[in-house]
Order: C-alpha cells, then structure tokens, then sequence
C-alpha cells in the first residue's frame, strides 16, 4: 500500500511556464514532506520542505503548498528553465521516525526550450 | 557541504556472491539509510540506522543485511545475489529533525 503517491508519471512544460508536480499522502501521521529532484545516474538532491504547521513554503522559483485537509501537496516551479528537466520525488516522514523518509514512485519532469 | 559517498558507482555481481556496498559520510550525522529505487516504485527504504551499532529494518529488508560499526559509515550487505537485487542502491544521511543528504548511488547488476 503506497502512503505516498504522485499519480503522475511525466510531465512537459514549456520553458518559462509554471511547472506543477502533484503529491498524495495516506498516513495523517506524516507531519513533514519534502521535495527531492534527481538527475540519471546521480543521487537525489534536497529541493525544498514543508512542515505540517504550515500550508505554503518559498525558496526562489520554487514553491510547496500543503492541504492537510486533502492530504495533498503540490510543488510549483515558476519560471521553469530547460536545467529543471528531472525526476522529482515527493517524500514524508513524521516526528520520532528518525525522519525516515517514505518516497513516492516520482515525476518525470521535461522543460522544452 | 555535506558529503556522502558511496564506495562504486557501478558493480556487476554473480548470482550467489555476497555483495558488500559501503557508505560513508563526512558531517557526524545521526542516522543512515538505504534505499533501493527501481522504475515506478521510486525509493524504497531497506535499512536504517539512528546511532553505531543500531540498526532499524525498513519496508524491504529480506535478502539484506546492514553493518554500521562507526558513525561516519554504514554497510549494506546482501548475503547471496539475486537477480531480483538489481537495482540502484542509494545510502543518505541525516541530522535529527532535518532533510536526508544522498550519495551518487551504486547500480548494481546481478547476472
């Protein structure tokens, strides 16, 4: 049983659009999620988090907004640049887990000159 | 920055060796992790381990075991290959209460 899903395979944006990569959660005990982007053959890398006391995180281009409500998170890339292209995975822990991180299975994303 | 390094990038093994994937890290992190990733699963977590010697089996241990003498690094071992254990293994690291760190991963092929 997934707890943590991005239902979304790939996705094509246009260079200078918004990108928006979508992430569902199951367990409510998840209190902290992040965002990783992982380039081939290489390891992931820490994009931005969220904890669960907020809805909304900044960090440049990139923004995290979370409806606990929905069990939803969504990261939003503006403006996308062709060096965006990437898998992104969606991952959640919760407090006392050691921030053991539960992946979801990832989005491929493509930014087209 | 922190670094975590695995010791292969790349490793062809036969079915039935004993397979030994070393992990090192340079920031006195608490915890350490692997992960496997095979397409559409994403990252499943194997082992962790929270402090020297302590160990935490993760979502699929079977067929692994880890080692974790020192706190700098942690040792995935997998007693005897499988083709089913091919895949990318990636170690990571943490601080308690902060975003896991990742080496470059190890491709593993068990022919």
């Amino acid at each position: 049983d997934q707890q943590v899903k991005q239902n979304s395979p790939s996705l094509s944006v246009q260079e200078g659009r918004i990108s928006i990569l979508n992430c569902d959660y199951t367990n409510s005990m998840f209190d902290y999620f992040l965002w990783y982007k992982k380039y081939p053959a290489e390891g992931p890398t820490f994009l931005i988090s969220i904890s669960s006391i907020k809805d909304k995180n900044e960090d440049g281009r990139f923004t995290v907004f979370l409806n606990k409500s929905a069990k939803h998170l969504s990261l939003h890339i503006v403006p996308s640049q062709p060096g965006d292209s990437a898998v992104y995975f969606c991952a959640a822990s919760f407090s006392g887990s050691a921030r053991q991180l539960t992946f979801g299975s990832g989005t491929q994303l493509t930014v087209l000159p | 920055d922190v670094k975590v390094t695995q010791s292969s990038r790349y490793l062809v093994k036969r079915t039935g060796e004993k397979v030994f994937l070393e992990c090192v890290q340079d920031m006195d992190h608490e915890n350490m992790f692997w992960y496997r990733q095979d397409p559409g699963l994403g990252l499943r977590l194997i082992y962790f381990s929270y402090d020297v010697k302590m160990k935490e089996k993760g979502d699929i241990p079977e067929g692994y075991s880890v080692s974790r003498e020192k706190k700098e690094r942690f040792s995935l071992i997998l007693e005897s290959a499988s083709t089913n254990q091919t895949s990318m293994y990636l170690c990571a690291s943490s601080e308690a209460n902060t975003e896991a760190f990742f080496g470059q991963g190890t491709r593993l092929t068990v022919v």
